[in-house]
């Protein structure tokens, strides 16, 4: 199956810094999500971004599927940030989601 | 509009015991995956039912089983648990058996001692 790995695996912020997420993956991906764990445990999709950049809000997200690589920005970081991102993959050879470890993002006040 | 609703929240078995986790996708979805998330990893993927059938499956045994109903709703049904069966059992749903876009359930956190 395809690997994913996520860095940094752990990160903590002070309220209102900026931040970069990284996710890199060993294959050619036709389907790539960045998702959001919250403390109590809710996944919430923050993109769907199999390429190319989107924005939403205070988070926006790029992927350069020819480099493998997908990063997530957490701009003015809020204590409800908290909590671990994943980032989730679907290769062409391997049809299955597949998702990193994530990232445990602290923002403190 | 509801989103994806999962039951129990808790669960507590013995070893040995079966167990069926409950779910129901978001308004609009026919499409429904289960995945397995032990404390501190990521999701593992288990199964992904469409059209009432499983078409994908991860790497889990056989006591791993599912089914999907007409309204497509979802049943995880694991027989003889062991104690590493002990996770947060999470539902996605999603559209037409596609993986993009998933929306997913708070979860059943199931303890097996």
């Amino acid at each position: 199956g395809i690997q994913v790995e996520q860095s940094p695996p752990d990160l903590i912020l002070q309220e209102g810094a900026n931040s970069t997420l990284r996710c890199n993956f060993s294959d050619s991906v036709n389907n790539l999500q960045w998702f959001h764990q919250n403390p109590w445990g809710q996944l919430i999709n923050l993109f769907y971004i199999p390429s190319g950049t989107k924005q939403n809000g205070r988070l926006s997200a790029t992927t350069v599927a020819t480099e493998r690589y997908s990063l997530l920005y957490i701009s003015s970081s809020q204590t409800t940030d908290s909590g671990v991102y994943f980032c989730a993959v679907t290769s062409v050879s391997w049809g299955k989601l597949q998702f990193g470890a994530g990232t445990q993002v602290v923002v403190t006040p | 509009d509801a989103g994806v609703t999962q039951s129990p929240t808790h669960l507590i078995k013995t070893r040995g015991q079966q167990v069926t986790l409950r779910c129901s996708p978001k308004s609009g979805h026919d499409t429904v995956s289960w995945y397995q998330q032990a404390l501190g990893q990521g999701p593992q993927f288990i199964f992904q039912y469409y059209e009432e059938e499983e078409r994908q499956r991860g790497n889990f045994p056989d006591r791993f089983s599912g089914h999907q109903f007409p309204n497509y709703s979802s049943e995880l049904n694991v027989n003889a648990l062991l104690l590493g069966d002990s996770a947060l059992y999470l539902c996605a749903s999603s559209l037409r058996g596609a993986n993009e876009k998933l929306f997913f359930g708070s979860g059943t956190q199931l303890s097996v001692l």
